[in-house]
């Protein structure tokens, strides 16, 4: 089977703790992302990255870390100076980054507690 | 930056009748690309769209891009509550995809 996988499904944080999700694929893309979606909005880019070793902020990127070690492989670290973390976090692979459609995961929500 | 503006933000919809979600920018957009996420789910691409005036077709639902690549939008016919979900539309461009905010749709049995 492929496709991409997210884990935990459900994440709770208590107040000043960092958590790491978890994105695997195995679609052999190249491209990887993170998308964080607030209750009723949109999605807006976090962190992504074309190739291993390397990434780029996004448009929310503040607060938030990530790694590329691997090719099928994409953590996010929601760090504690992310104020407002409780949100619903994609993830996302896709062939490269040339406007390629992209392939979410289910998802990660995470709450503060 | 490129903002890609969806109207409306909600549509609720008698089941059986046909809707419009529009998908609009400021800019000439590169491409435009269709997702739909049903409740508690993850974004699915539908559709991508990169010609002037294209229209494309899957079953009840139609997708155009506008003559300037400006707008484009989504109409689906007879509506089924199995079209239930928020649809957004994006622009894949500078190596990545931005989104719209996105039209939730509620259907009416």
């Amino acid at each position: 089977d492929g496709g991409i996988t997210q884990s935990p499904k459900y994440l709770f944080r208590k107040e000043g703790q960092n958590v790491t999700l978890s994105c695997e694929q195995n679609l052999n893309h190249d491209a990887m992302y993170w998308y964080r979606q607030d209750p009723g909005q949109g999605l807006r880019l976090i962190y992504y990255s074309q190739i291993v070793n390397d990434f780029q902020k996004g448009d929310i990127a503040e607060g938030y870390s990530v790694s590329r070690e691997k090719k099928e492989s994409f953590p996010l670290t929601v760090t504690s100076a992310q104020k407002n973390p409780t949100a619903f976090y994609l993830c996302a692979s896709s062939i490269g980054t040339a406007g390629e459609t992209q392939y979410f995961g289910p998802g990660t929500r995470l709450l503060v507690l | 930056g490129q903002q890609v503006m969806q109207i409306p933000q909600y549509q609720h919809v008698q089941e059986g009748e046909d809707f419009t979600t529009y998908c609009n920018s400021s800019t000439t957009l590169s491409n435009i690309q269709w997702y739909k996420q049903r409740p508690g789910g993850h974004p699915v691409f539908l559709i991508q769209l990169v010609k002037s005036g294209e229209v494309k077709k899957q079953k009840r639902l139609t997708f155009q891009f506008g003559e300037a690549k400006k707008n484009s939008s989504l109409h689906i016919t007879a509506t089924q509550t199995t079209d239930v979900g928020t649809y957004f539309c994006g622009e894949a461009a500078g190596n990545k995809l931005t989104f719209g905010g996105g039209t939730r749709v509620l259907v009416k049995p």
